[in-house]
């Protein structure tokens, strides 16, 4: 089974540019995930899609951050403009459909370290 | 609002010995925990998983219990290797109060080293 696929792995770019991550989730998993992991701290969940629709996005910083989950397949996150306090590892996951009383473990990709100069 | 606590940013440990991770929560909806490990420039990697309905689940060498009364979960790696060595996320998870959707929140990790 493939595994969640992230690019670009690296990303450097100026404060005030534009920047977008891409994210390919393990086939059939119909939750997707983006989260932000800024160093020395746990991931912390941008936004949640079950399959093509968002069902979490309360700590999506929507004045700058935008996501969408083309056909419940692809994700794209992007960020227009960047601040420095973007500075970050962004971490794409996926998992099976989960419901009420119905967990499911999350498989990570290696995500995309963004710097801000 | 820091609902999953992980209080030791570190932990040392020599090969074959008992490690110790520990896990705070705040949030008594929470229904499902897990423990993640990372190494660097990777993705975090699920480890092992416990219910609410339970108080201890094992796999291999690594368990995991649960205190709900305290609000506590630890994850115990008996013995300890070297290539145990990376960063330990926990997790837990609310199903019920999230609208039927699973929503995951995460410690600030414990990065694990164990000494050959």
């Amino acid at each position: 089974e493939a595994g969640v696929a992230q690019s670009p792995r690296y990303k450097i770019i100026e404060k005030r540019q534009s920047v977008a991550f891409w994210c390919n989730p393990i086939s059939g998993h119909a939750t997707l995930y983006w989260y932000q992991q800024i160093l020395g701290q746990g991931p912390k969940l941008l936004i949640q899609f079950q399959n093509n629709g968002v069902v979490d996005d309360s700590q999506l910083p929507k004045d700058r951050f935008s996501a969408e989950r083309l056909k419940g397949v692809d994700s794209t996150l992007k960020i227009q403009p960047a601040k420095l306090e973007d500075s970050a590892v962004y971490l794409c996951a996926s998992s099976p459909r989960t419901g009420v009383g119905s967990n499911q473990p999350q498989h990570f990709g290696d995500g995309t370290r963004l710097s801000i100069l | 609002d820091q609902q999953v606590k992980q209080n030791s940013p570190s932990l040392s440990v020599q090969e074959g010995r008992i490690s110790i991770l520990n896990c705070d929560y705040t949030n008594s909806m929470f229904d499902y925990f897990l423990w993640y490990k990372k190494y660097p420039a990777e993705g975090p990697t699920f480890l092992i998983s416990i219910s609410s309905i339970k108080d201890k689940n094992e796999d291999g060498r690594f368990t995991v219990f649960l205190n709900k009364s305290a609000k506590h979960l630890s994850l115990h790696i008996v013995p300890s290797q070297p290539g145990d060595s990376a960063v330990y996320f926990c997790a837990a998870s609310d199903s019920f109060t999230s609208g039927g959707y699973q929503k995951v929140t995460f410690g600030t990790g414990t990065k694990l080293q164990v000494i050959p």
